[in-house]
């Protein structure tokens, strides 16, 4: 089974509309992490988010908002008035450690297009 | 401060060379890790390393080795470059509390 899964390998959305990406994960361990990362054309990975399994509020930063919907297993990237400068592909992943080591697993991606 | 940086940005080999991609960070992180980015796949975790002197297989680790020279530097290696390691390759370091800093990445073309 894919502990990440992006099921929008694509979306175009108008400017200034905000955008929801969809994210969700598997994992059997009780303490977890969770991730949105930007990719532009550029191609550097830049973090936007991130989101503890334990952490009682929905995780924000700026335009970005995590949607933690913990039962569900789902970990939505919304972003608010969406800006050209927001196409990238953005990535979801997951961090889960075991006996002290770190591990990141990614999803698929979404490609975000920004229309003017 | 430089953050994660890697050499080369770019490489082309033939089948059958061999090359070491190199990694460091000056941010004084315990965890080093070397992912491979292919089309459609996202990151897959080839090797990391939690600490200095450790290292660990990850998702996609044949046809590499690894080694932790010390706290600040991770190097990948490819004793025979085949076409299906053709990819880009990113370096992240980690403290271990919420995020993974990435390197700019070396975009490896295997002819």
């Amino acid at each position: 089974a894919q502990k990440i899964t992006q099921t929008q390998p694509g979306m175009f959305v108008q400017e200034k509309e905000a955008v929801t990406l969809d994210c969700t994960y598997d994992t059997s361990d009780p303490s977890y992490g969770l991730f949105w990362y930007k990719q532009p054309s550029s191609g550097e990975m830049i973090f936007l988010i991130y989101q503890g399994s334990y952490d009682q509020q929905n995780a924000t930063e700026g335009r970005y908002s995590l949607n933690f919907q913990k039962a569900r297993k789902s970990a939505n990237l919304v972003i608010s008035a969406s800006q050209l400068g927001d196409s990238a592909m953005y990535f979801c992943a997951m961090r889960e450690r075991n006996f002290g080591n770190e591990k990141l697993t990614f999803g698929t991606g979404t490609r975000l297009t920004i229309i003017p | 401060n430089a953050g994660v940086t890697q050499t080369p940005k770019f490489q082309v080999l033939k089948t059958g060379q061999s090359m070491t991609l190199q990694c460091a960070q000056d941010m004084n992180h315990n965890s080093m890790y070397w992912y491979r980015q292919d089309p459609g796949m996202g990151l897959r975790l080839i090797y990391y390393s939690a600490s200095e002197g450790t290292t660990d297989k990850g998702e996609v680790p044949n046809g590499y080795n690894v080694s932790r020279l010390n706290k600040r530097e991770f190097s990948l290696r490819l004793e025979s470059a085949a076409p299906s390691q053709t990819s880009v390759y990113f370096c992240a370091s980690s403290d271990g509390r919420d995020t993974q800093y990435f390197g700019p990445g070396t975009r490896l073309t295997v002819l």
